[in-house]
């Protein structure tokens, strides 16, 4: 069956460097998702990366591909009190098919 | 791509009453998806609303609970009918293309976050 699993929560200081993990059992997604949920708003989509990547890298983020082992990283770089939200990994078989969410990792941005 | 309205944002509901949620899109899209995030839980799918036909609901939910109406291309709502304190959850929906993803993805609304007492 499909299945997505992430840390619950992780907690960093202001500036250094945040890593948050996915892994993910279903071999036949195509796209895997970074989404973003501030409190009180809707998921904002990140970024994504195609099942070809092994790396993707926007600005302040980059997001690590391993097929293989079916993990999934997003590494957010000089964290910033602003980045604290709830990060949700999500699975997708071509771009539009049903997304799979894990159930996100709250990410706590201490100064 | 694009933009989602989700009304209302918030509210507090008796036990055994219903709430209607509104969805409006600011352009034509063919599918909209009504998700439910429970607690400390991820984003379950409930159903999927095409226009013109009856919705397609996922495993463990029904029609009767959660009626759907999709009566044109931007618009669609959600019932939750017969609310229970188990029903309290967000309720989000969402289209496909996000303009963050280049058209990848999918898009949002922020969530009408329901509680019942």
């Amino acid at each position: 069956g499909e299945d997505v699993e992430q840390s619950l929560f992780l907690s960093v200081r202001e500036g250094d460097s945040s890593v948050i993990n996915c892994t993910y059992t279903d071999s036949s997604s195509t796209y895997l998702y970074w989404y973003k949920q501030e409190p009180g708003a809707g998921l904002q989509l990140l970024t994504y990366i195609f099942s070809n990547m092994d790396m993707k890298q926007d600005q302040r983020l980059t997001v690590l591909l391993n097929k293989k082992d079916k993990h999934l990283s997003l590494r957010i770089a000089d964290t910033q009190t602003g980045d604290s939200a709830i990060y949700f990994c999500a699975e997708s078989i071509g771009s539009q098919g049903n997304l799979i969410f894990g159930k996100g990792t709250k990410l706590s941005v201490k100064p | 791509s694009a933009v989602i309205s989700q009304k209302p944002s918030r509210d507090i509901c008796q036990r055994g009453t219903s709430l209607t949620i509104q969805c409006q899109v600011d352009s034509q899209v063919t599918m909209m998806f009504w998700y439910r995030q429970q607690p400390g839980q991820s984003l379950t799918l409930i159903a999927t609303a095409n226009q013109g036909s009856e919705a397609t609901y996922e495993s463990g939910f029904v029609i009767d609970k959660f009626p759907i109406s999709r009566p044109n291309l931007t618009f669609s709502t959600l019932t939750v009918s017969n609310m229970s304190p188990e029903d309290s959850s967000i309720y989000l929906c969402s289209v496909s293309g996000s303009p963050s993803g280049q058209g990848v993805g999918y898009t949002f609304g922020s969530g009408t976050r329901l509680t019942v007492v």
